[in-house]
């Protein structure tokens, strides 16, 4: 079975603070992970993927295998973060992507 | 491309009538799913749909919700009878071919309200 965990529902940040949104998951194999962002009355829309490793907007995210974490960080909160945020995990048998509880960030200015 | 596109946007209905929530997949992708979104639950997984056909429907709540996927670019979602519990924000997501399994794109949702 795959379980993704956002232990936050709620995060308040100020203007120009660090923020991370941290994300667990449980999962056998060798999972794909995926940060997944919806700003106010948007779609729902893929940020970044662990296996690009890329940054995106400024958010980073490393798969940590050790800890079974994909925690998304960025070092500087803009007030345009503010978003819900999912962590998602794909399974290497098959297309199901589970989404954690996501995580409302605020960024307060 | 327009994206998935997902009709109606919002839907408000009496407890006990049947609600059909329609989707247009992206042109070519063969991976069709259905998900809830709830502030209590946030994004379930109801049903996925490869090359048309179900492959995993174990998150359909109960028999009150059925999906089909009659062709390649049309699905629907029925709840018969609906009930003031199944309110939420229902997501019809596509991908596409290969081992892509995280690029979902979403539609932008139908917000249902039983009322």
């Amino acid at each position: 079975a795959q379980r993704v965990t956002q232990p936050e529902k709620l995060l308040s940040v100020f203007k120009g603070a660090p923020v991370e949104l941290k994300c667990n998951y449980s999962y056998s194999g060798s999972p794909e992970l995926f940060w997944y962002v919806q700003y106010s009355r948007q779609r729902l829309q893929l940020l970044l993927r662990h296996i690009s490793r890329e940054s995106i907007k400024g958010f980073t995210a490393d798969l940590n295998k050790g800890e079974t974490s994909f925690h998304l960080k960025k070092p500087f909160a803009q007030e345009e973060d503010s978003a819900m945020y999912y962590c998602a995990l794909a399974g290497t048998s098959g297309s199901r992507l589970t989404f954690g509880e996501g995580t409302q960030l605020t960024v307060n200015p | 491309d327009a994206g998935v596109i997902q009709s109606p946007r919002h839907e408000v209905t009496e407890m006990g009538q049947e609600v059909t929530l329609r989707c247009k997949p992206i042109s070519g992708h063969d991976y069709l799913f259905w998900y809830r979104q709830t502030m209590m639950r946030g994004l379930e997984l109801l049903i996925y749909f490869n090359n048309n056909v179900p492959i995993d429907d174990s998150g359909m709540p109960e028999d009150r919700f059925s999906a089909k996927m009659p062709n390649a670019s049309f699905s629907t979602l029925k709840i018969q009878p609906s009930e003031p519990r199944d309110s939420a924000v229902y997501f019809c997501a596509s991908s596409p071919p290969g081992r892509t399994f995280g690029q979902a794109f979403f539609g932008q949702g139908t917000r249902l309200t039983v009322v």
